[in-house]
């Protein structure tokens, strides 16, 4: 079966600039985590998905960052504005149920704020 | 709030030499699973471990959880250069099923 699908795999920007990063869950997963991954750190989890709802966002910094999953399946990580401390591997991960599954991870996006 | 620690942050051994890296939670846990990030690659489930003393064994993967279901290692016998990586414990938040905390990982570099 295809993976978790993330594009873009690497970003530079300018701080104060926005981005947006991609995810395509394995197919029939019902929950989706968005994870920033600072070099040298395990995975924090930024906000978690069942289905199209939230589940879980208490880790996000709503001031700049935002998330959505329409319809339940692809799910969009937006920063506006970028600060310099984000740079990190912004990684995307799904797992078949909620609580306590196996979560299988995309191969990330790299973002490098300059 | 929960924490997950890892020991050591980083280790480099000898081809052959054995490897362990210690996990332990601020909190009981209902449950552990261990990953594995190769250098530039994303975490790779490895294993998931649920009950009290649960020992279980992936070729020469040893991993244990802890009676009080706080703390759990991962032993690598005869470590080979495929080993390379960084080895992560995580386990989930209070009740929050699916919400996983991850320690800060072991990084493991082999020398041949």
């Amino acid at each position: 079966e295809a993976g978790v699908a993330q594009s873009p795999r690497y970003k530079i920007i300018e701080k104060r600039q926005s981005v947006a990063f991609w995810c395509n869950p394995i197919s029939g997963h019902a929950t989706l985590y968005w994870y920033q991954q600072i070099l040298g750190q395990g995975p924090k989890l930024l906000i978690q998905f069942q289905n199209n709802g939230v589940v879980d966002d208490s880790q996000l910094p709503k001031d700049r960052f935002s998330a959505e999953r329409l319809k339940g399946v692809d799910s969009t990580l937006k920063i506006q504005p970028a600060k310099l401390e984000d740079s990190a591997v912004y990684l995307c991960a799904s797992s078949l149920r909620i609580g306590g599954d196996t979560q299988y991870f995309g191969p990330g996006t790299r973002l490098t704020v300059l | 709030g929960q924490q997950v620690m890892q020991i050591p942050q980083y280790q480099h051994v000898q081809e052959g030499e054995d490897f362990t890296t210690y996990c332990n939670s601020s909190t009981t846990l209902s449950n552990i699973q261990w990953y594995k990030q190769r250098p530039g690659g994303h975490p790779v489930f490895l294993i998931q471990l649920v009950k009290s003393g649960e020992v279980k064994k992936q070729k020469r993967l040893t991993f244990q959880f802890g009676e009080a279901k706080k703390n759990s290692s991962l032993h690598i016998t005869a470590t080979q250069t495929t080993d390379v990586g960084t080895y992560f414990c995580a386990g989930p938040k209070g009740n929050q099923g699916g919400k996983l905390i991850f320690g800060q990982g072991t990084e493991l570099s082999v020398k041949p």
